[in-house]
């Protein structure tokens, strides 16, 4: 089983379309969990850290499920400027961040 | 905003060759990264450093590779003797703790 696992998509989606992303993860051990979002050729940006009681920011919502070790991220209203690979990042009890693959989103008018 | 600044943003080299890959951390983080990406494959951890030591690294990180702050401010990666699967995205990250890591821009690095 890969360490943490994403459908890679893409998703197409229209303007303004609710989009959800999910991911698991094999290390029932890990401790912080983040999205990170990747332009194309561009360096990984934090998005958002994820934690056991949820968060939101803005049009974006993270959720932690660490019974069933799953991840997930919801962005309502999507714009194009989401349009992107969305990486779901876990950390263990090291210092190492693990990657998946990411899930490429195309929003589109 | 501060950010993780690399240089070179391109580097060719030879087949052989070493190169310095560079880095500057954001001033008050007190841990630092090098990952890499392979074109089309996912970001891989490479080693972290923290206390003037390396604290975890990969299988990837061998011998061929070495890191280094030889400064308050730089912390460059060395890759020795370098191949042609060695062409990848390299990225540089810092932490302020053992949380979330903010990336440079990272340097390509193509070997031919």
């Amino acid at each position: 089983r890969k360490e943490v696992e994403q459908d890679p998509g893409p998703f197409n989606v229209p303007e303004g379309a609710t989009v959800a992303f999910n991911c698991t993860y094999s290390n029932s051990a890990s401790q912080s969990f983040f999205w990170y979002r990747q332009d194309c050729r561009k360096e990984p940006k934090l998005l958002m850290s994820v934690y056991s009681s949820g968060n939101e920011d803005g049009r974006f919502t993270a959720q932690l499920n660490r019974a069933s070790q799953y991840i997930s991220l919801l962005i309502r209203d999507s714009k194009l400027s989401d349009s992107a690979t969305y990486l779901c990042v876990v950390k263990g009890g090291g210092n190492k961040l693990t990657f998946g693959t990411g899930t490429q989103l195309k929003v589109e008018l | 905003e501060p950010e993780v600044t690399q240089t070179p943003s391109h580097q060719v080299t030879q087949m052989g060759q070493e190169v310095i890959l560079r880095c500057v951390p954001i001033s008050n983080h007190l841990y630092f990264y090098w990952y890499r990406q392979i074109l089309g494959q996912k970001v891989e951890f490479l080693v972290s450093f923290y206390n003037n030591e390396i604290s975890e690294k990969s299988e990837i990180f061998d011998d061929q590779f070495s890191v280094e702050r030889p400064d308050g401010s730089n912390f460059t990666l060395k890759i020795r003797s370098t191949k042609l699967e060695d062409s990848a995205m390299y990225f540089c990250a810092s932490s302020p703790w053992n949380t979330e890591a903010f990336f440079g821009q990272g340097t390509r690095l193509t070997v031919v």
